[in-house]
């Protein structure tokens, strides 16, 4: 059984560049998140999905931030004009429905120089 | 609002020895779910237990056992017998009806031989 996989792993950019990270969920999943973690916190919640469906948006969610999931299998978080402040493990989750544990994958640090 | 403590950041002990790790939870909901995820050096979540808030029976899963009580809203976590490969961060999480998990800080547990 595949586990959630997350490309890349590490992602270094000059400020006020874009980048796109991409999330591969468990096949069966139809549920994906996205989490932010900052050094020494917990992760928290950016946004879910179900199927195609963008379900819920957290406040921490700028207008520079967009993720879509276009046929319900695989997601992309896009970040554009990247801030010193957007460096951080951006960790994707994914669920078959919502009483289910979330699975997440190994992440992408992201890193704005 | 929901709100997930870990008062302890961090924990020290040697191999053998057991170790509890604290978390106390606030929600006004009478549903809900409580997480322990481990995260070790690697990066990557990884799901422990899941309960739901009308079980409140412990649970044992060979070193780790798990004590939920809802009269102090504490969801504790113990390991018997530590071992070096426990050395990790773990969070305890909380997630009302909806889906978004609500994490704690994290307790940095380091386990030496």
């Amino acid at each position: 059984d595949t586990g959630v996989s997350q490309d890349p792993r590490h992602k270094i950019t000059k400020r006020g560049q874009n980048v796109t990270f991409r999330c591969d969920p468990i096949s069966e999943h139809n549920r994906l998140y996205w989490y932010r973690q900052t050094l020494g916190q917990g992760p928290e919640f950016l946004t879910y999905f179900q199927n195609e469906a963008q379900l819920e948006k957290s406040r921490l969610l700028s207008d520079r931030f967009s993720a879509e999931r276009p046929k319900g299998s695989f997601s992309t978080l896009e970040i554009q004009r990247t801030e010193q402040g957007d460096s951080a493990m951006y960790l994707c989750a994914s669920s078959l429905g919502d009483v289910q544990p979330q699975h997440f994958g190994d992440g992408t640090r992201l890193s704005i120089l | 609002a929901q709100k997930v403590t870990q008062a302890q950041t961090e924990i020290s002990v040697v191999e053998k020895e057991d170790v509890t790790l604290d978390c106390v939870y606030e929600t006004r909901d009478t549903t809900y779910y409580l997480f322990w995820y481990k995260q070790p050096p690697s990066g990557e979540l990884v799901f422990l237990i899941r309960r739901n808030s009308f079980d409140e029976q412990n649970e044992i899963s060979g070193r780790y056992s798990w004590n939920f009580q809802k009269s102090t809203s504490s969801f504790n976590f113990t390991i018997t017998a530590s071992q070096v490969v426990d050395s990790a961060v773990y969070f305890c999480a909380l997630r009302e009806y909806g889906n978004k998990l609500v994490f704690g800080a994290g307790t940095i547990l380091r386990v030496k031989s």
